[in-house]
């Protein structure tokens, strides 16, 4: 089966700019959470939608936003980009029922914000 | 406040040799510990992971030890071949909280020839 997509792979935007990812969870899996990887701070925990749905959110400024469709896909948003908010953004989808422990993560996008 | 702390930036270590990897935390509500291994632009992939009831758990050459008492965890690869070259992130959840995943910063291993 199909494993988790992210769209685009590689992107750079402009300090001021906003950004939209997109994640294809596997199908079937109805969870989808989305992390940030930087060097210096390993993986930080964005947020996690279920059924349409944010419950679970992390220490980030409110320019992170994300959402989720009727069909799983998940976008996360960040405006007014920051030179600091260049990282790879990595998405994990996973059945309701695992929860955490059934965690597959996508290949991520990597942002470059100059 | 860092939760789950990965003290080694990187680890090199013989081929054939045993890799022990550590990763300490500091809530005890974790409940549930798991390893990630990650490849240069490749997601994580889960690698093994241990429930807060047991102190080990095997999987082929990887084996997981947890202390709840001392709250540490370690990874042990044996033997270390090639291809484990790559970062390990350790990860801790607490199941009857929110379930979301904490993750370390990682530890680079190098599998030197």
């Amino acid at each position: 089966k199909a494993g988790v997509t992210q769209t685009p792979r590689y992107l750079i935007k402009t300090r001021g700019q906003q950004v939209t990812l997109s994640c294809s969870p596997i199908s079937g899996h109805r969870s989808v959470s989305w992390y940030q990887q930087t060097p210096g701070q390993g993986l930080q925990f964005l947020f996690e939608y279920f059924s349409e749905t944010q419950r679970n959110k992390g220490n980030f400024p409110g320019r992170f936003s994300g959402r989720q469709f009727s069909n799983s896909r998940s976008e996360m948003n960040v405006s007014t980009l920051e030179l600091g908010d260049s990282a790879l953004y990595l998405c994990a989808s996973s059945l309701e029922a695992q929860g955490a422990r059934g965690y597959t993560f996508g290949s991520g996008t990597r942002l470059t914000v100059v | 406040d860092q939760q789950v702390k990965q003290n080694s930036p990187s680890l090199s270590v013989q081929e054939g040799r045993i890799s022990i990897l550590n990763c300490d935390y500091t809530n005890s509500m974790f409940d549930y510990f798991l390893w990630y291994k990650k490849y240069p632009a490749e997601g994580p992939t889960f690698l093994i992971s241990i429930s807060s009831i047991k102190d080990k758990n095997e999987d082929g050459r990887f084996t997981v030890f947890l202390n709840k008492s001392a709250k540490h965890l370690s990874l042990h690869i044996v033997p270390s071949q090639p291809g484990d070259s790559a970062v390990y992130f350790c990860a801790a959840s607490e199941m009857n909280r929110d379930d979301k995943i904490i993750f370390g910063k990682g530890t680079r291993l190098h599998i030197l020839p």
